[in-house]
């Protein structure tokens, strides 16, 4: 069973802190992350992707993957009130089938 | 022009009912995904399509089909609507089986069985 990992939170952050949201995964074959964002009664939509162990920084959102540890994170910067919303950790293997597997995600929430 | 469309929005019925959401999607996508949103928030594959194979998860009920006319659509069809059926639906799209490659949603159907 290819499990992701989430802490449901929620978590609270004050504006123009830094949010850090983790994600872990059991699947070892797996080569594709991603960090979906959902605002309440709407779709998922996708805020950023990497393959690559490292970090992949896109404005204030910085992610950041560990293969060995099979950690990925999701750093944003500077959080905003509209940031506020339901962060869902992806994964997803390389080839063949690819079906994501989400986390059960975490909710943010930033207040002024 | 919305990329992947699901019709209905919002789905109300009784138990037993036998009911159908629609899903279309006009990217020229490959593959086309359903997944189940529960309460809390956890988005769980029931199915996997493009025009050359289903894949479908084994947790999820035989009353639940998917029925795929074209490419373009992907339609989930349940039979026998049991309370715990009660979720958002989520239809999906993705291009190609290319590494980091996004998913398209729909907007959702909310469907709540009475």
């Amino acid at each position: 069973q290819k499990e992701v990992e989430q802490n449901s939170g929620p978590l609270s952050v004050p504006e123009g802190a830094i949010a850090s949201l983790n994600c872990t995964y059991s699947d070892r074959g797996s080569q594709s992350f991603f960090w979906y964002r959902q605002y309440s009664g709407k779709s998922p939509e996708l805020i950023m992707f990497i393959y690559s162990n490292g970090d992949k920084e896109d404005g204030r959102f910085t992610a950041q993957l560990n293969k060995a540890s099979q950690y990925v994170s999701l750093l944003i910067r500077d959080s905003q009130p509209s940031d506020s919303a339901t962060y869902l950790c992806a994964v997803a293997p390389s080839g063949g089938s690819y079906i994501p597997t989400f986390g059960r995600g975490t909710s943010l929430i930033v207040h002024p | 022009d919305t990329a992947v469309s699901q019709t209905p929005k919002y789905l109300v019925t009784q138990m037993g009912n036998d009911k159908s959401i629609k899903c279309e999607q006009n990217l020229g996508h490959d593959t086309m995904y359903w997944y189940k949103q529960d309460s809390k928030k956890f988005l769980k594959i029931m199915f996997s399509y493009n025009n050359k194979e289903l894949i479908i998860n084994e947790t999820v009920p035989n009353r639940f089909s998917p029925k795929s006319p074209d490419k373009a659509h992907l339609n989930l069809h349940i039979n026998s609507l049991e309370l715990g059926d009660s979720a958002v639906y989520f239809c999906a799209s993705r291009p190609r089986q290319e590494r980091g490659e996004k998913l398209f949603f729909g907007s959702g159907t909310q469907l709540s069985v009475l």
